[in-house]
Parts: C-alpha cells; sequence; structure tokens
C-alpha cells in the first residue's frame, strides 16, 4: 500500500517566483491537509481540503493556496515567496475528515523549499 | 489561546533506560491527543492517538497518559534503543478544529 507521496522533495526560489507543491493522498483517502514546518514557529496548519473542498484554514496570508482534484491529490500555491517561506512542507492523508473522532493521519514526507 | 509545550527540548540517555516526554497545553478544552515521531528530513508517524475520554494508549513500548484536567500528557517509553533515536511531537485538537502541535523532544539513544 503506497504511502503519501510528495513531490518535489527538495526545491530552490528565489523571493518573487511562485511555487506549486503536489500531494497524492493514500489511496481511498479523501482529506488531506497541510503543514508547514520551520524551526522558529515549529508545525503549524495551514488548510485541510476534503472533497474538492477547503473545509478548514490556518493563520496564513492569501499567499498561500491550495485545491482539491476529483482523485483526491491536492496541491499548494505559494506566490510571491518571501524568504521566510523557506520550509519543510507537509502534507498529511486520512479518510475521513482530519478531525473526526480517532482519525489519524498518514504524512509524506514533505517538500523543503528554500527561498533565497 | 491554546499553546503545546514539550519538555524537556532535548534528551540524550543511553540504550535500555525507560523514558518520560512531556507535553503540556493550556486548554483542557480538547478532543483528543496525538504523539508523533519524525525522523530527520522525513514526515511524521503517528504513535498513539488518545481521546479525550481516555486516561491512556499503549503500543508496544509505547505508553501515552492523559490528565486533561491539569493539562498535561506523557509518553513513557520502555527499555529504549537506539532505533528510537527521533524527534516526538505532541499535538492537540482543539474546538477550533485545529491541530497544535509543540516544539517536540528531540532524543538520542546511544549504544
Amino acid at each position: 500500500k503506497a504511502g503519501v507521496t510528495q513531490t518535489p522533495r527538495y526545491l530552490i526560489k528565489t523571493r518573487g517566483q511562485q511555487v506549486t507543491l503536489s500531494c497524492s493522498p493514500i489511496s481511498g483517502h479523501r482529506s488531506v491537509s497541510w503543514y508547514q514546518q520551520t524551526p522558529g514557529q515549529g508545525l503549524q496548519f495551514l488548510f485541510e481540503y476534503f472533497s474538492e473542498t477547503q473545509r478548514n484554514k490556518g493563520n496564513f496570508p492569501g499567499r498561500f493556496s491550495g485545491r482539491q482534484f476529483s482523485n483526491s491529490r491536492s496541491e499548494m500555491n505559494v506566490s510571491t515567496l518571501e524568504l521566510g517561506d523557506s520550509a519543510l512542507y507537509l502534507c498529511a492523508s486520512s479518510l475521513a475528515r482530519q478531525f473526526s473522532g480517532a482519525n489519524v493521519l498518514t504524512f509524506g514526507a514533505g517538500s523543503r523549499l528554500t527561498v533565497l | 489561546k491554546q499553546e503545546v509545550t514539550q519538555i524537556p527540548a532535548a534528551l540524550s540517555v543511553p540504550e535500555g533506560e525507560n523514558l518520560v516526554l512531556n507535553c503540556s497545553f493550556t486548554d483542557s478544552a480538547i478532543y483528543n491527543l496525538q504523539w508523533f515521531r519524525q525522523d530527520p528530513g522525513k514526515g511524521l508517524t503517528s504513535l498513539l492517538l488518545i481521546q479525550s475520554s481516555q486516561r491512556e494508549q499503549t503500543s508496544g513500548r509505547l505508553n501515552a497518559s492523559l490528565d486533561k484536567s491539569s493539562g498535561r500528557s506523557t509518553l513513557y517509553i520502555a527499555a529504549s534503543q537506539p532505533g528510537d533515536s527521533a524527534t516526538y511531537l505532541c499535538a492537540v485538537h482543539t474546538g477550533t478544529d485545529k491541530l497544535i502541535f509543540g516544539t517536540g523532544t528531540r532524543l538520542q539513544v546511544f549504544p
């Protein structure tokens, strides 16, 4: 059973550029959540998608956006990159909504973004 | 605002020791608490999930307890092994439907 796949694993961008990250959930999982991890702020929730709809959003600026396709694959986009966007971006999938009952999240290995 | 703190930030122990990792949260109104493990450069692996109505959960050498009233959870690792070396994170599911993570405890178990 394949796990959660994130691509690309590593990427380098410069300030002002935009980036798109992809997440393929475990087959059958309908919820995909995105998190940002930095040494200073730790792990912070970005947003959750379920059945192609954004269900929940963290406290991030509008430069951070995402979407989910009918096959549950999800992408997140960051526009006008800033140095502070350098981070490990993790996605997690689950069968049901992220916060329903004893729903366990399965995380991908992450996409490490460096902004120069 | 929910805040989650983990103590200690780092821990280095010899193989075979029993360990206790601590997690504290400021708002006792939580739905559940999870413990995760993160290996360097990798994602998170869920270890244990404790519902708010439960007091503890066990999986192999791991035991997690939850005391909602005092805002505390502990992760007990029995007979530690070098393969247990990783960063351990706790996370609480709050009423605002968000998962709030602690800052983690970096554990090193040496032979």
